[in-house]
This record gives C-alpha cells, structure tokens and sequence, in this order.
C-alpha cells in the first residue's frame, strides 16, 4: 500500500529565505506526483505536477523535483513571502487516477 | 470557466439524516473522484469514477453512495449520517485518458453530524 510522509511537518522562517519542502512515498511505481498549497478554511490550490517521466517542473519561484527510484520529491520556494504561508500537500498516483495524499508541511513566513 | 463547484458549503446533520453533497465542473474532465479530508488523517479517497456510468471505491467508501449519470456532475450521498462523518469533503476532476491527469479540486462541504 502507497503511504506518503512529508518533513517538516511545520516550518517557520522570516521572509526571503529559500526553503525546500520533503515528501517521500513507499511505492516508486507512480504514474504522476501533484503538489497543492491549501490556505485555512479552502479548497486545494494546484502548484506543480510532475509526470513519471520527468525530473522537474518549474512556475515562476517554485520548483519541484522528483527522484522516483530513491521515492522522493522536493519543492523549492525561492525568495519566501508571507503570502506563502499555508500548508503544503504533495500527492501521488499509480495510474494517473486517485491519489494518495501526504499530511503535509504548514509553512509559516514571517515578515 | 467555473472550475469544480460543490454544494452546500456547511451543513450539519443530526444522527441518521441522509443528505446529498453536489459537485459539478465545465471543463469537460473524465475523472472525478471524492475525498474527505480529517485531522491528522490527511485527505483519504471515497469513490471515484472514470466516466458516465462508471465508478468505484476507493479507500473510505462505507457509508456513502456515488452515481455519475452525466460528465459534468457527480453527488455523494450519505445514507444515515453517523458522527464519524464529521469532516471537510472534497470533490476532484481530472481530464482522463491519456492526460497528465492534474487534478483540479473544489472549495468543500463542511459536514458536522451530531
């Protein structure tokens, strides 16, 4: 059974540090890796996917690499902000289809 | 485009009350799929469905009905509200198919049973 861990599962930092945000998952035979920001009381907000067959993806301060043989992403926020802050889920799929979700990492930016 | 919409918002239930949650989206997408979302549990998987007609269990499934008899809506029904369906649901669509398969999510339900 796939299970997805997520370290730190909080961070706090002072505003325009770079940061990365570790998700780890048991199984490497995925068909994708998706990572979401959630704010308070919302919906899950999209940031990055990365399919099997690649190694990262980038939009704009953010960057996600994936490792799938050592079972392994990481997301890079460049130049933190306090808009930033939020929790942070990565998840993952076998055929493309349904997900299985880490805990996430609450990420905190501080002015 | 509205994106995914879930209906209601909030809704609190007492003990044994059915009720259904709506979910639609205008994107066309193949894949929908229901998840909640508990505290220390993280977001699990109810049903899902790969197109009209067609749908399946995920990792929560008792308790609760799924139809999809068109693309655009997929509803969960809750059969006799329990306490332990206390949670944020979340409905998910997909473009299917040979897609990346990014998925798109809606705002959520907040379900209280008492």
């Amino acid at each position: 059974k796939q299970e997805v861990t997520q370290i730190p599962a909080a961070l706090s930092v002072p505003e325009g540090e770079n940061l990365v945000l570790n998700c780890s998952f048991t199984d490497s035979a995925i068909y994708n890796l998706q990572w979401f920001r959630q704010d308070p009381g919302k919906g899950l907000t999209s940031l990055l996917l990365i399919q099997s067959s690649q190694r990262e993806q980038t939009s704009g301060r953010l960057n996600a690499s994936l490792d799938k043989s050592s079972g392994r992403s990481t997301l890079y926020i460049a130049a933190s902000q306090p808009g930033d802050s939020a929790t942070y889920l990565c998840a993952v799929s076998r055929y493309g289809q349904n997900f299985v979700f880490g805990p996430g990492t609450r990420l905190s930016v501080l002015p | 485009n509205a994106g995914v919409t879930q209906t209601p918002k909030f809704q609190v239930l007492k003990t044994g009350q059915s009720m259904t949650l709506q979910c639609a989206q205008d994107m066309n997408h193949e894949y929908m799929s229901w998840y909640r979302q508990d505290p220390g549990m993280g977001l699990r998987l109810i049903h899902y469905s790969v197109g009209a007609g067609i749908t399946d269990q995920g990792e929560v499934p008792n308790g609760y009905n799924v139809s999809r008899s068109t693309t655009e809506d997929f509803p969960l029904r809750l059969l006799s509200a329990a306490p332990s369906q206390t949670s944020v649901y979340f409905c998910a669509s997909a473009m299917g198919g040979g897609s990346s398969y990014e998925q798109y999510f809606g705002p959520g339900t907040r379900l209280t049973v008492t």
